[in-house]
């Protein structure tokens, strides 16, 4: 799996959008973006993934770049619940392991 | 999505002892994985278990220390034999499924297990 960069930790008032980058240079043409993210003392939880087009679900909108070598993941109107580590990773769409990098702490401050 | 159940959810246990973790999920699935996340840490991923095959284990895990079983599709567990305080973690049991037209991972809630 290619290697993901994060900023270790990010703040965000409520209800402002929260945008948190992902930069991911090495990624192979088969690789997909994913984002998790972890509220404390909880299992990760699956937020959106994507190839090379933007995605948007109810959770969040992620917007790739054109040569596909960085990402971003908005949170639209964030809240405190929103307030967790979040991981970036790159991976083929196939069974395999997933390797967690360090993640991007947001706070988000009321 | 694969729905995930761990038990136990805590633990205190002594050092020199045992400790079985257990990972339920409610469908069948191909992939389970095992992680631990040490105090203040990201995940690091101990081993791969496919059912009626023996758990791939990933540098720095050895299989004596971390036996696990994959019985079925639906089950697995996960012992730390002759625990000391450095194995004071949270051991997560996941998953992988493919959902709708994607692979996705879930996670248990976790096993917080410390050691005296």
């Amino acid at each position: 799996d290619a290697k993901t960069t994060q900023p270790p930790s990010m703040d965000c008032a409520e209800g402002r959008a929260a945008n948190l980058p992902c930069n991911h240079s090495t990624i192979s043409g088969n690789e997909y973006v994913y984002w998790y993210r972890q509220i404390h003392s909880q299992g990760p939880q699956y937020i959106i993934h994507g190839l090379k087009n933007n995605e948007t679900n109810e959770m969040a909108s992620l917007i790739i770049t054109e040569d596909r070598k960085s990402s971003t993941l908005i949170l639209p109107h964030a809240t405190l619940r929103d307030t967790a580590v979040y991981y970036c990773i790159v991976r083929v769409a196939s069974y395999q392991k997933v390797t967690f990098g360090t993640g991007t702490k947001l706070q988000v401050i009321p | 999505s694969a729905v995930i159940s761990q038990k136990p959810s805590r633990d205190i246990c002594q050092r020199g002892t045992s400790l079985t973790i257990q990972c339920q999920v409610d469908s069948q699935v191909t992939m389970m994985f095992w992680y631990r996340q040490q105090p203040g840490q990201s995940l690091t991923l101990i081993a791969t278990a496919n059912q009626g095959s023996e758990a791939t284990y990933e540098s720095g895990f050895v299989i004596d220390k971390f036996p696990i079983s994959r019985p079925n599709l639906t089950f697995s567990t996960l012992t730390v034999s002759n625990m000391s305080p450095e194995d004071s973690s949270i051991y997560l049991c996941s998953v992988e499924d493919k959902g709708q037209g994607a692979y996705e991972q879930y996670f248990g809630p976790g096993t917080r297990l410390t050691v005296t």
